[in-house]
């Protein structure tokens, strides 16, 4: 059985990086795209990106400039980076392993976990 | 703004059925497969229905997928309370080389 383990701050001051570090246990780096999703508060799931084997990367447009994603397989972990944080990156990030499909692209989310809240306020 | 639409929100009484619309283009429905999400508040979304009609072991077969041209189509039968979730389609967009989620619908049981 897959499962994944968000963590984080929980808080983070405007104009900072926001860092956050998704567990995973059960599968290894080669075995799905490993993804972010966010659901800022009363609004809808948005993907974030998606990284694959620590290498192939995917990124949402709208948040391209800002997000790095990468991973590390001797720990069995990827991590997000968010630079410039505002107040509308406040959300709940999940973490995910999302199959691919033979055109090597994601597709579903067969596993999350189970989010962390992240808050940027002063 | 998400590229694929869903109605805001649909209600039915227990025991009724369900049906959610998701409404892309053919950069994303078009030419690839669509999946959908049940969201409970608290909870990591759940896994319903993959490759636009494939249901994971342990999904009931109440639930149900499908997709036409460039539309998919979520049905839920015989509702109960515990159905009352928000619920997402999703799926990958050639043209943006992005996942995209729907709007998001809520389901409410009468």
């Amino acid at each position: 059985q897959v499962q994944l383990q968000e963590s984080g701050p929980g808080l983070v001051k405007p104009s900072e990086t926001l860092s956050l570090t998704c567990t995973v246990s059960g599968a290894s780096s080669s075995s799905y795209f490993w993804s972010w999703i966010r659901q800022p508060p009363g609004r809808g799931l948005e993907w974030i990106g998606s990284i694959y084997n620590s290498g192939r990367t995917y990124y949402n447009p709208a948040l391209k400039s800002r997000v790095t994603i990468s991973g590390d397989k001797s720990k069995n972990q990827f991590s997000l980076r968010l630079s410039s944080v505002t107040a509308a990156d406040t959300a709940v990030y999940y973490c995910a392993a999302q199959e691919y499909t033979w055109m090597a692209v994601p597709s579903w989310f067969d596993y999350w976990g189970q989010g962390t809240l992240l808050t940027v306020s002063t | 703004q998400s590229v694929l639409t869903q109605p805001p929100s649909v209600s039915a009484a227990p025991g009724q059925k369900v049906t959610i619309s998701c409404s892309g283009s053919s950069s994303n429905i078009g030419n690839n497969y669509v999946s959908w999400y049940q969201h409970l508040p608290g909870t990591a979304p759940k896994l319903l229905i993959y490759d636009n009609d494939m249901r994971p072991s342990g999904i009931a077969d109440r639930i149900s997928g499908s997709k036409s041209g460039t539309s998919a189509t979520l049905g839920i039968t015989g509702l109960q309370t515990g159905d009352e979730a928000d619920y997402y389609c999703g799926t990958w967009d050639s043209s943006l080389t992005a996942y995209v989620f729907g709007t998001g619908t809520k389901v409410t049981v009468l």
